[in-house]
């Protein structure tokens, strides 16, 4: 099956610092990616629709100046939460649609899970 | 926007015990999926299943597009099948998945 990787697993930071976390679909090419946060024992929320070379859609509430997406390549997209603080701890998941013209399964990253100091 | 509402919230089963998950959603959709969250976090695809019914071992899924909701069928389960159960549902015109409240599963050995 289509395989989606994430980079790093796991990072601790300082506050006011910011984090690159990756998102690549290794065995195919993915139009549109996703990005969620799930905080503890909470469903996935939908932060951004990522297509690739043009600018992400952002979900309400979501600030598009502090996670910065970026899909440059049809397997890469990028999400930067600039200037971190403790309330953006959070676990972060990616995911990738292949679409074809039966299905448009989406496939998930194993996650990022981000603790801000 | 859709609402996706998955039950029980909440499920403690005896290895060897078989279950039922349900998922309701609000509007009509194009697609579903089941995953299955195991406990490092990682989401793992069970099915996508727009309508209709498919088998994968113990597992098996059905949805009535129609009456708008899907049940996911565990059987003879085991301690791995612990984690959380998610449903997530696409609406027409566009490629957003909205994910369900999600069913948190214990399995006892």
């Amino acid at each position: 099956g289509a395989v989606v990787s994430q980079h790093p697993s796991r990072v601790i930071c300082k506050s006011g610092t910011s984090v690159k976390i990756e998102c690549r679909s290794l065995d195919f090419q993915a139009t549109t990616m996703f990005w969620y946060r799930q905080f503890p024992k909470q469903s996935l929320m939908l932060m951004a629709t990522s297509n690739e070379g043009s600018k992400a859609t952002y979900e309400q509430g979501v600030e598009k100046d502090k996670f910065l997406i970026n899909h440059a390549s049809l397997t890469l997209s990028t999400l930067t939460v600039t200037s971190a603080h403790p309330e953006d701890s959070s676990f972060y998941i990616c995911s990738a649609t292949q679409t074809s013209g039966v299905t448009d399964t989406q496939y998930f990253g194993p996650g990022t899970r981000l603790t801000v100091l | 926007g859709i609402q996706v509402e998955q039950s029980p919230p909440d499920l403690i089963l005896q290895e060897g015990a078989n279950s039922t998950l349900r998922c309701n959603f609000s509007d009509s959709v194009n697609n579903l999926q089941w995953f299955h969250q195991n406990p490092w976090g990682q989401l793992i695809n069970l099915f996508y299943i727009p309508s209709g019914t498919k088998q994968n071992g113990r597992l098996s899924a059905t949805t009535v597009a129609t009456e708008r909701y899907s049940l996911l069928y565990i059987s003879s389960s085991q301690t791995t099948d612990s984690g959380v159960y998610f449903c997530a549902v696409r609406g027409s015109g566009t490629y957003k998945y909205i994910f369900g409240t999600g069913t948190r599963l214990k399995v006892l050995a």
